[in-house]
């Protein structure tokens, strides 16, 4: 059975830093891309990164770019979000997920990032 | 990276049709035939509903169909039943490895 587990989330000031990692088990994880998405408290959807298999294709949406930073271990089956310069607007619950053909068939149950003072 | 465009709600009877529209750009919808659709009920994850346009992942009742039409992908749902009521997301691959997700339709079971 496919799971990922997300980690790492919680209260953080304006200004700060956040690490979250997302745990994955039951398939070949160094096979697949792997993405966050996020949901702030009563909105949609919004991509966040995109991590390809290898680590060698990496990309970010405007809204973090230069703040976030995406990561992984393959060895650890595990995927990373460091989070630098938290805002306010930042404040989400922080999926990752699992893409396939270009969709995302695995999600995990989210960890939610608070930006607060 | 604009969002692509939902209607905010929809609605219909037990048994009837509904359709949620998602609109893009040549860039992504009109360009990719990797448009996705998620269904998520309240304080849950998201749950992937239709795959490359059309394609409905094993366990998705067939009821649930997907299309699309130059830069509009559409989502169907066939024979509502009281457990669909959700919000539903449409999202695209927009190249480079970036994606795209819409505003968000939430469906209503009158």
């Amino acid at each position: 059975e496919v799971q990922l587990v997300e980690s790492g989330g919680g209260l953080v000031r304006p200004g700060g830093s956040l690490r979250l990692s997302c745990a994955a088990s039951g398939f070949t994880f160094s096979s697949f891309t792997m993405n966050w998405v996020r949901q702030a408290p009563g909105k949609g959807l919004e991509w966040v990164s995109s991590i390809s298999f290898s680590s060698r294709y990496i990309s970010y949406a405007d809204s973090v770019k230069g703040r976030f930073t995406i990561s992984r271990d393959n060895t650890k089956n595990s995927l990373y979000l460091q989070m630098n310069s938290l805002r306010a607007e930042d404040t989400a619950v922080y999926y990752c997920a699992r893409v396939a053909s270009g969709s995302y068939n695995s999600w995990g149950q989210g960890t939610l990032v608070t930006v607060s003072s | 990276q604009s969002a692509l465009t939902q209607p905010r709600s929809v609605s219909g009877s037990p048994g009837q049709s509904v359709t949620i529209s998602c609109t893009g750009t040549s860039s992504d919808v009109g360009d990719y035939n990797y448009v996705s659709w998620y269904q998520q009920h309240p304080g849950k994850a998201p749950k992937l509903m239709i795959s490359d346009v059309t394609k409905r992942p094993s366990g998705v009742p067939d009821r649930f169909s997907g299309s699309k039409s130059g830069n509009t992908a559409s989502l169907t749902i066939s024979g509502l039943q009281a457990e669909d009521e959700a919000d539903y997301y449409c999202c695209s691959f927009a190249g480079s490895y970036t994606y795209v997700f819409g505003t968000g339709t939430k469906v209503t079971v009158l």
